[in-house]
């Protein structure tokens, strides 16, 4: 099991390029998350998806777009990237949600900078 | 609006000694409250779960004790050890989605 994986590792853009992030998870989850982490901010959900072909807006959506074509992989796009999108990138996936079985597991992240 | 807080200086403490992390919360009512442990580089990784009408929970050297009268969850790591050095993150759930506090970074001296 390889769990959560995310690509790239590390990114680097220029501003108003774009992108897309991979995530994938081999453990059947319902439920999977992208996230952003600042320093000093800690994770703020940015978009989620509650099963293939839905997905729902977190605490911080904008300027970012996500699918859920596959069960098993969430991406997260960025159409036209900004300096202020420079962050680490996490993805999530977790069995349920609001019960017992909710522990999310994460990838390892993205690096990603806007110059 | 809903708040979490957790302590943003770092715990220093000896190796050996019973490390106590905090997390605070208002205007919330989670059904459950998760710990998480996070590493330089790396993703959290879930530690434990313990629900609303749970007081204390423990696994191995870890417990965790949630006060919804106080609004407050205490993580213990007892006999702590320097490989215990990490950032803990405490995530609440009212109802779909956890809410994750911004952690607390732990530094345990050999």
């Amino acid at each position: 099991n390889a769990g959560v994986t995310q690509t790239p590792k590390f990114r680097v853009l220029k501003t108003g390029q774009s992108m897309t992030l991979l995530c994938a998870q081999d453990m059947n989850h319902e439920y999977m998350y992208w996230y952003r982490q600042d320093p000093g901010m800690g994770l703020r959900l940015i978009h989620y998806s509650v099963g293939e072909g839905t997905t729902a807006k977190g605490e911080v959506p904008d300027g970012y777009n996500v699918s859920r074509l596959k069960k098993q992989n969430f991406l997260l796009g960025l159409e036209s990237a900004a300096p202020s999108q420079t962050s680490v990138y996490f993805c999530a996936s977790s069995y349920s949600a609001g019960g017992s079985y909710n522990e999310q597991f994460f990838g390892p992240g993205t690096r990603l900078t806007v110059l | 609006s809903q708040k979490i807080e957790q302590n943003s200086e770092a715990l220093n403490i000896q190796e050996g000694k019973t490390a106590t992390l905090t997390c605070n919360y208002t205007n919330y009512s989670p059904a459950y409250l998760q710990w998480y442990r996070q590493d330089p580089g790396r993703g959290p990784v879930f530690l434990l779960l313990i629900r609303e009408n749970e007081k204390e929970k423990r696994k191995e050297r870890l417990k965790v004790t949630f006060d919804t009268t106080l609004k407050q969850s205490l993580f213990h790591i007892t006999a702590s050890q320097p490989a215990d050095s990490a950032t803990y993150l405490c995530a609440l759930e009212g109802g779909y989605i956890p809410t994750f506090g911004r952690g607390t970074s732990l530094i345990v001296h050999p």
